[in-house]
């Protein structure tokens, strides 16, 4: 079973909002990613952890603030947030590392209004 | 940047038909992945292919890896409308733990 499950699949949130995304995986993966996609443009990596640990930050806002709670489970806390924040953000995980082969969740589209 | 190019940006092509995708990269890597996208939706994992290989099948699909032209190529035979979707191929470092996407090819299977 290779599922990565996000929620909320779609969220529309207003600028001064504070909201969450959720990720879930139950494949005992100790690595997990939050990537953001905009229309028509490839996947971009935002935040990676590794056993728990974020090991890779790629100049994220602050107003974007991951969490990792457990092995299974990932966080992406939203606050403050732009209009040009609105785009599909999904969720991957992997065994260990990006050695393996990583697989992502549906996504959930997000609108700032 | 790691990644380099996909092409052709576009591709439409008529069902039973086979379709060829490319995509290079620009520093040595430690495996290459190639992902398929239907509209508004998440990725799914086609295949995996390491540094040390040169060829992996998986059902109708075929990939090829060039380390030394930096290049990668996805084949898939006899396409279906089903297969309509963007592609894109993602590489992860020699030494790094990101997997960088490549623009992406949109593929057109009309029947």
């Amino acid at each position: 079973d290779t599922e990565v499950t996000q929620t909320p699949k779609h969220l529309v949130m207003g600028m001064t909002n504070k909201k969450s995304l959720k990720c879930e995986q139950h494949m005992g993966h100790r690595a997990m990613y939050w990537y953001k996609q905009k229309a028509k443009k490839p996947p971009e990596l935002m935040f990676v952890y590794s056993y728990e640990k974020l090991s890779i930050n790629e100049s994220v806002p602050s107003r974007f603030s991951p969490e990792c709670p457990n092995s299974s489970l990932l966080n992406l806390h939203l606050h403050a947030l732009q209009p040009e924040d609105s785009a599909l953000y999904l969720c991957a995980s992997s065994q260990w590392n990006s050695g393996n082969t990583i697989y992502f969740g549906e996504g959930s589209w997000l609108t700032v209004v | 940047s790691q990644q380099g190019e996909e092409d052709p940006q576009a591709l439409s092509i008529q069902e039973g038909e086979n379709a060829t995708m490319n995509c290079s990269y620009k520093t040595s890597i430690n495996n290459l992945q190639w992902y398929r996208q239907n509209s508004g939706r998440g990725l799914v994992h086609l295949i995996l292919i390491r540094s040390n290989e040169r060829e992996k099948h998986s059902g109708r699909l075929r990939v090829t890896l060039d380390t030394s032209k930096k290049s990668s190529s996805l084949l898939i035979t006899a396409s279906r409308a089903a297969d309509t979707a963007s592609y894109f191929c993602a590489s992860v470092g020699e030494y790094g733990n990101k997997l960088v996407f490549g623009a992406g090819t949109i593929l057109r299977v009309k029947s």
